[in-house]
């Protein structure tokens, strides 16, 4: 099956840039996502990229894609300590099934 | 934007009950729900596809007869969790699709089996 993962931890200080890597497996993924789950909570969407695009920007927050080597990373400029959460990332492969990658803990350090 | 909501948000139960959680698309209709598991410190793992009106497509290795869903209307997918032991104790979270294939995902329900 489809296999993505993550590191497990990232540590950063406040305005400083946080990025986050995905390797994934499966080279039909059309769509890669980036979750973001606060404690206690379910998942919020932050932003996805289509697999023929390289780059997405929307505000602090950057995606690159190199389906080559099929590595997924998310930037988080400036980061702040309301950015401290876990970031998952997924790939859509066939139908409407997510499958996700282990999760990434930040913590942003004051 | 979609929402989804999730009842309960916490539920404590004893071994051997019946636990019900509803998966609600507020603002929008949904033709498919999913469900997912959260185990500490892990991943999310896609449970099963509910379809509305049509059995669920269960994944490897969950239980049918023990995970039970329906989804009785475009809007509603339920799961129930039969005969509940302490290794049912997670986080569920379900996810409603569109048509445009985006899942919007509800908030969670922790479950506590003692």
């Amino acid at each position: 099956g489809e296999d993505v993962e993550q590191s497990l931890f990232l540590s950063v200080r406040e305005g400083d840039s946080s990025v986050i890597n995905c390797t994934y497996t499966d080279s039909s993924s059309t769509y890669l996502y980036w979750y973001k789950q606060e404690p206690g909570a379910g998942l919020q969407l932050l932003t996805y990229i289509f697999s023929n695009m390289d780059m997405k920007q929307d505000q602090r927050l950057t995606v690159l894609l190199n389906k080559k080597d099929k590595h997924l990373s998310l930037r988080i400029a400036d980061t702040q300590t309301g950015d401290s959460a876990i970031y998952f990332c997924a790939e859509k492969a066939g139908a409407n099934n997510l499958f996700f990658g282990t999760g990434t803990r930040l913590t942003v350090i004051p | 934007g979609a929402v989804v909501s999730q009842h309960p948000s916490r539920v404590i139960c004893k071994s051997g009950t019946s636990v019900k959680i509803e998966c609600r698309s507020l603002d929008f209709q949904a033709t498919t729900m999913f469900w997912y598991r959260q185990f500490p410190k892990q991943s999310l793992m896609l449970m099963a596809t509910s379809n509305e009106g049509s059995k669920a497509t269960y994944e490897q290795g969950v239980e049918k007869d023990k995970f039970l869903i329906n989804h009785a209307s475009l809007t509603l997918s339920t799961l129930t969790v039969t005969s509940a032991h302490p290794e049912d104790s997670s986080f569920y979270i379900c996810s409603a699709g569109l048509a445009s294939d985006e899942q919007f995902f509800g908030p969670g329900t922790r479950l506590t089996v003692l």
